[in-house]
This record gives C-alpha cells, sequence and structure tokens, in this order.
C-alpha cells in the first residue's frame, strides 16, 4: 500500500532555533498538506500546495513558516524561529485525485524547549 | 465556514458492548465529503472512510457502520462487537467539494473511546 513517509518522527529543539520537517509524499499525487496537532487538541489545516506554490494556508501559517519542494519527492516545513507553541505533531498529508483519499504520514513531533 | 462537532469527549465501554461515535458538520457547501480518521495511542491517522454529499447510503465494514443523514447534518460511526484495539481517538472531518485547493479537511475535536476488559 502506498505510504506518505515523515522524518524526523520527533525532533526536540531550543526556543528561536530553525527546524525543517521532511515528507515524502505518494509518488503520483500531486497535492501536499502539513496539518498541526498540538497534544490533546484536533487536527488543524496549516497550508495546502500544488503545481509548486501555496494554494491556500491558514492565519497559523504566518511568516515564521514556509514550504518548499526542493526536488520533485521531498515536501518541507520550516519553521524560521521556533517557539513554545509551535510544539505539536505535524502531519504531512497528500491527495490522489484517482482514490480521494488524503493519505496521512506517520506524523513528526516537535518538543520546542 | 466549515464547522464539525464532536460532542462525546469520551465514551467508555465494556469489551463486546456496540458504541456509536457522532459527529454534526455544519457547510454552506452543497456538495461536500465527510471522512472518520482513528488515531491509536501511537499517533497516526489511520483512514476509515470517505463519503460524499450525494451517497446517503449507509455503509458497512466488517465491525464499522456509518450513518449519514443529510437533513441533520449528521455522520455517525458504530462499531459492533467493540473490542479493546478500538480503543483510540476518533475523528470526524469534512471537505469542501475540490476546486483546484485539493481536500483542505476541518477536523472535529475527536471522541476517546476506551474499550475495556
Amino acid at each position: 500500500e502506498p505510504e506518505v513517509t515523515q522524518t524526523p518522527s520527533h525532533q526536540v529543539t531550543q526556543m528561536g532555533q530553525e527546524v525543517i520537517l521532511r515528507c515524502v509524499p505518494i509518488s503520483n499525487h500531486l497535492y501536499f498538506y502539513w496539518y498541526r496537532q498540538i497534544l490533546g487538541q484536533k487536527v488543524e489545516f496549516l497550508v495546502s500546495f500544488y503545481n509548486n506554490e501555496i494554494s491556500e494556508k491558514s492565519e497559523i501559517f504566518d511568516d515564521q513558516f514556509s514550504v518548499e519542494r526542493p526536488d520533485g519527492s521531498n515536501f518541507t516545513l520550516k519553521i524560521r524561529s521556533t517557539k513554545l507553541e509551535d510544539s505539536a505533531m505535524y502531519f504531512c498529508a497528500s491527495w490522489g485525485r484517482d482514490t480521494g483519499e488524503l493519505f496521512f504520514g506517520e506524523g513528526s513531533r516537535l518538543t520546542v524547549l | 465556514a466549515q464547522k464539525v462537532t464532536q460532542a462525546q469527549t469520551e465514551i467508555s465501554v465494556v469489551e463486546k458492548e456496540d458504541v456509536t461515535l457522532d459527529c454534526v458538520y455544519e457547510t454552506r457547501d452543497t456538495t461536500y465529503y465527510l471522512f472518520w480518521y482513528k488515531q491509536p495511542p501511537s499517533g497516526e491517522l489511520v483512514f476509515l472512510i470517505r463519503r460524499n454529499s450525494f451517497d446517503e447510503q449507509n455503509e458497512i465494514s466488517g465491525r464499522y457502520s456509518w450513518n449519514f443523514q443529510k437533513s441533520t447534518s449528521s455522520f455517525n460511526f458504530t462499531i459492533t462487537a467493540s473490542q479493546v484495539v478500538d480503543s483510540a481517538v476518533y475523528f470526524c472531518a469534512l471537505s469542501e467539494a475540490f476546486t483546484g485547493g485539493g481536500n483542505k479537511l476541518t477536523f472535529g475535536t475527536g471522541t476517546q473511546l476506551k474499550v475495556e476488559l
């Protein structure tokens, strides 16, 4: 079964540091997403990405965040200067029009100290 | 704006009991999709079902069944003969029809299901 893979599974960082979370979406998918889940809360949409540009972003996705598809296979989320409140599980997802299913990765847990 | 409400924060049942998880949604779209995801303690999101707004037929998959009622804007999920392995947080989610932005999901707050022996 196709899967979305994310690295790292867990990252601990100091406040103010830059973090890059990586995702490899399913190979023939064209739509990619980042979602965030603060511990014990619901999953929240951050950003969608299509055709090498952001198609939609939420108010959470401020200037500290950026996304990139640097090489045609990886899809990255960068947080420029992490804050304590960025501690969360970050899920990457990709969507295929053929099945209509949104496939999520296993998540990257970010802990900001 | 879209909204998903899962009023049940936590449900505890004894193994083999049936349990229904409620989901009520709000949307102005006439075409939309509804989803259920399972989040076990390990943290990943496991896809369970996707249903489009034109298909009100109930669906059964093994011990799982879903009841979609457009008239009450509800998409409830029933687990028959629950098992300990069903213990997880279950999320209901809603997305607008594909408009070029793909499927942006709006999630509910989740229902924690605990199945005990």
